[in-house]
């Protein structure tokens, strides 16, 4: 099994459509990461989360909410979906225990369209 | 703010030539340095990092990275491509002062292995 699951693996939506991506993980780590990827722009971070009771913003979270259920899980919504949030979404985790210099692991992604 | 650039979005070599992918970081101050491939329809693996240490880093499939900090560079090598080796991949650092530990990619470089 994956350590990091991320569901569904697709999914094609309407715009204005409310939307969650789910994630879990099984290697016990304490951070949790959103990503989306966009062909010649890379990951760019969307948010993290430090704990259960600690969520952070990244570059772009605009028009994005998350929700840390339990430290294995952690969700990415989008409210009222529109066209341009069409992407590749990664979620990731890292042992912050053991200090910044820890690898990221990810998950095999979510591709949303959204006509 | 940190920035990682990745010198060409397209690389396309011979199988059993020399595969490099540049890499270069914006901080005066050395970050921790990481290497990732995308294979399709996956997330993001883990080729190898640096944190410290000795500057030639091994990592799996035959990859390695030199940092040098005199030219704030990490590239990515390989003596000899394989056809397996077609992927994309991806630099990305995080700052050692960073309590969020977050990750900044650069936008990718795919690398092509032709017959």
């Amino acid at each position: 099994d994956a350590d990091v699951t991320q569901t569904p693996r697709n999914r094609i939506t309407k715009t204005g459509k409310r939307i969650m991506l789910e994630c879990s993980q099984t290697k016990g780590h304490d951070r949790m990461y959103w990503y989306r990827q966009d062909p010649g722009l890379g990951l760019r971070l969307i948010y993290y989360s430090f704990d259960v009771k600690d969520i952070n913003k990244g570059e772009i979270s605009d028009g994005y909410s998350v929700s840390r259920q339990a430290q294995a899980k952690f969700s990415l919504s989008l409210e009222s979906a529109i066209p341009n949030q069409t992407a590749l979404y990664f979620c990731a985790t890292s042992d912050g225990r053991q200090g910044s210099n820890q690898p990221q692991h990810f998950g095999d992604g979510t591709r949303l369209s959204i006509l | 703010a940190q920035s990682v650039t990745q010198l060409g979005s397209h690389v396309s070599v011979s199988e059993g030539a020399l595969v490099l992918l540049r890499c270069n970081y914006s901080s005066s101050v050395p970050p921790y340095l990481f290497w990732y491939v995308q294979y399709p329809n996956q997330g993001l693996q883990l080729l190898l990092k640096y944190t410290t240490g000795a500057t030639l880093v091994k990592g799996i499939n035959g990859f390695e990275a030199e940092f040098k900090k005199s030219e704030t560079s990490f590239h990515l090598t390989k003596p000899s491509a394989h056809m397996s080796d077609a992927a994309e991949y991806f630099c990305a650092v995080s700052d050692q002062g960073d309590s969020s530990y977050k990750l900044i990619f650069g936008s990718g470089t795919r690398l092509l292995v032709r017959p």
